[in-house]
């Protein structure tokens, strides 16, 4: 069973600051990570997706993956009232096949 | 910016009966899923679509559940007698079918929130 874990949470930090999200998965045959946000009752909306091993920053986000470790993380800095949603961590296995999700991480941003 | 259109928003309908969700993939995609998420859960895999056949599907995906590619733009999902647990957001995602693997993001429509009374 190819299990995605998001274990830390609900998550709060003030206006400004960085939140570090986190995220192991147990199939080391992973190939593709994503970091998607939901907002409440919305859909899936993609934040991020990395391949290789180490940093990938786009504006305020980056995503950290160490396939060693078998964890991915994602980095917001500069934290807005608007990043408050749900982030979930989700992983391809094979080129063509399905994400699993984690189950989130909350994230509150506090003016 | 092209997008994944779902229909209807929110269905209501009565245990047994049976209930299409429909979905318009992004119109140069070839990959197509059903993910569900059911309320405080985590979202779950259903089905993938390819070349006008089922390419994976999960255990949750039983013969009450079938997919249909009726013409070149719609994908739907029917629920042929529904239970109060099949109530959940239902989400449709397309994707392209390209090299190289970077280009291969699945997009999600906005979803079709499912209520079984």
């Amino acid at each position: 069973q190819k299990e995605v874990e998001q274990n830390s949470g609900p998550l709060s930090v003030p206006e400004g600051a960085i939140a570090s999200l986190n995220c192991t998965y147990s199939d080391r045959v992973s190939q593709s990570f994503f970091w998607y946000r939901q907002y409440s009752g919305k859909s899936p909306e993609l934040i991020m997706s990395i391949y290789s091993n180490g940093d990938k920053e786009d504006g305020r986000f980056t995503a950290q993956l160490n396939k060693a470790s078998q964890y991915v993380s994602l980095l917001i800095r500069d934290s807005q009232p608007s990043d408050s949603a749900t982030y979930l961590c989700a992983v391809r296995y094979g080129a063509n096949s399905k994400l699993t999700f984690g189950k989130g991480i909350t994230l509150s941003v506090r003016p | 910016e092209p997008e994944v259109t779902q229909t209807p928003s929110h269905q209501v309908t009565q245990m047994g009966q049976e209930v299409i969700l429909r979905c318009v993939p992004i119109s140069n995609h070839l990959y197509f899923y059903w993910y569900r998420q059911i309320l405080g859960q985590k979202v779950e895999f259903l089905v993938s679509f390819y070349n006008n056949e089922i390419s994976e599907k999960s255990e949750i995906f039983d013969d009450q559940f079938s997919v249909e590619r009726p013409d070149g733009s719609n994908f739907t999902l029917k629920i042929r007698s529904t239970k109060l647990e099949d109530s959940a957001m239902y989400f449709c995602a397309s994707r392209l079918d390209v090299f190289p693997l970077a280009k291969n993001i699945q997009y999600f429509g906005a979803g079709t929130r499912l209520s079984v009374l």
